[in-house]
């Protein structure tokens, strides 16, 4: 069985400056990593996934992560974030087949504060 | 494009009561899924359903059952509702590309158990 721990229920940042969202995974087996963010009202939308290949992922509005086997972790990180980033951010796990098995972390609220 | 719809946004209902969430894919779509989101913002899957196999999660009681009519619709149905079944429900719907599996969220519905 796999599971997900987000460290960091709340993350308050001003804007423009550098974030860091952990997450740390457990599983027997290989797995595939997923980061969603939720903005306020809205649907889970997928920000970025590592399959396989480079340990370091680009995703959608500046976000990258980078997969750590031997610390099993994948920390979202974004250098310079905006107003507009608040919002709630899941890291997932999934073993494999369908992404409809994610197993989700319990979310980090990121508020970016001017 | 919306690629999954759900309905009501907003559920207001008294325990005992029978209700039902509708949920529509687009036809492009491979499988479907209902998600149960708790105040906690702790996300958990219940059913996929992918026109052939349903598969529920253990622990979702069986009050709670998805009704497909049509290959576009997996609807939630909940009977006897409980105070506990207040959450935010979200539907999902998948799609295989050339990157792989991706997944859509609908939008949600935040149902309250008076």
């Amino acid at each position: 069985a796999q599971s997900v721990t987000q460290l960091d229920s709340q993350v308050p940042v001003f804007e423009e400056a550098p974030v860091e969202l952990r997450c740390n995974y457990s599983s027997s087996v290989s797995v595939y990593l997923f980061w969603y963010v939720q903005y306020p009202n809205q649907g889970l939308q997928l920000l970025l996934k590592y399959l396989s290949g480079s340990t370091l992922v680009k995703g959608i509005n500046g976000f990258e992560a980078e997969f750590n086997k031997s610390q099993t972790s994948f920390h979202l990180r974004k250098p310079s974030v905006h107003i507009s980033d608040t919002a709630e951010y899941f890291c997932a796990v999934t073993a494999g087949g369908s992404q409809g098995n994610l197993i989700f972390g319990k979310g980090t609220k990121l508020s970016v504060k001017p | 494009d919306t690629a999954v719809s759900q309905t009501p946004k907003y559920l207001v209902t008294q325990m005992g009561n029978d209700k039902s969430i509708k949920c529509e894919k687009n036809l492009g779509h491979d499988t479907m899924y209902w998600y149960k989101q708790d105040s906690k913002k702790f996300l958990k899957i219940m059913f996929s359903y992918n026109n052939k196999e349903l598969i529920i999660n253990e622990t979702v009681p069986n009050r709670f059952s998805p009704k497909s009519p049509d290959k576009a619709h997996l609807n939630l149905h909940i009977n006897s509702l409980e105070l506990g079944d207040s959450a935010v429900y979200f539907c999902a719907s998948s799609q295989e590309d050339r990157g792989g599996e991706k997944l859509f969220f609908g939008s949600g519905t935040q149902l309250s158990v008076l």
